[in-house]
């Protein structure tokens, strides 16, 4: 167990539905970050929180958004699904805000039918 | 932004041979170069990572190496056993607080007995 709580583990849904992934990250690690994996891009960087604030976007859709709560717990939300946002879609969390010492999350598998 | 190259993206190997997985990266301001092991159903774990201050780490059977000169760094896994089978990710970053890794697109390992 990583410490970093990934729910559901999996979902399946409908093109056009909306879902929310829940993340909880490792006891006192104040960053988030979601990252998309799918088989033909790997790891893909979507959005970084720290401490409930935005800190670094990457390849984010503009149907996608997340936030991170008080409790340092964030969510991302999927809207106006489409069959290529089936993928996994991984949690990691970390202490600072930097690139050091990420640990991830078991993911989510979305799968979109 | 940075980009990560990984070769090859897939590797055989027998049981006790060595194995060597490349990285090359882009950005010449990156100076953290971890490398994850996913294993079936799990998130990336961080095996091994190094600073650009140095030209290789070592941990029991994995070791790292950088070439800055040439912006590149390789995995070397040696007495490999069934047990190191997973995806390997390699990544890079620049070691602030205000980035992100960015991981390479994996090379399947495969160790068979």
């Amino acid at each position: 167990d990583s410490g970093v709580t990934q729910t559901p583990k999996h979902l399946i849904t409908a093109t056009g539905q909306r879902v929310t992934l829940r993340c909880s990250p490792r006891s006192g690690d104040l960053s988030v970050y979601w990252y998309q994996q799918s088989l033909d891009q790997g790891l893909q960087f979507l959005i970084q929180y720290y401490n409930g604030e935005e800190r670094a976007k990457g390849n984010i859709l503009e149907r996608f958004s997340a936030q991170q709560f008080p409790d340092l717990h964030s969510e991302l939300n999927l809207s106006s699904l489409e069959l290529g946002d089936s993928a996994l879609y991984f949690c990691a969390s970390s202490r600072a805000a930097g690139a050091y010492g990420y640990t991830f999350g078991s993911g989510t598998r979305l799968t979109v039918v | 932004g940075e980009n990560v190259e990984q070769h090859p993206s897939t590797l055989s190997v027998q049981e006790g041979d060595s194995a060597v997985i490349k990285c090359t990266y882009s950005d010449s301001a990156s100076n953290y170069f971890p490398w994850y092991k996913q294993e079936l159903g799990k998130g990336p774990q961080l095996i091994i990572d190094i600073r650009s201050n140095v030209g290789e780490k070592k941990d029991q059977r994995i070791a790292v190496t950088l070439n800055k000169t040439a912006k590149h760094f390789s995995l070397h896994i040696t007495e490999t056993q069934p047990e190191d089978s997973a995806v390997y990710f390699c990544a890079a970053s620049i070691d602030s607080g205000y980035s992100t890794l960015t991981f390479g697109k994996g090379t399947m390992l495969l160790v068979s007995p």
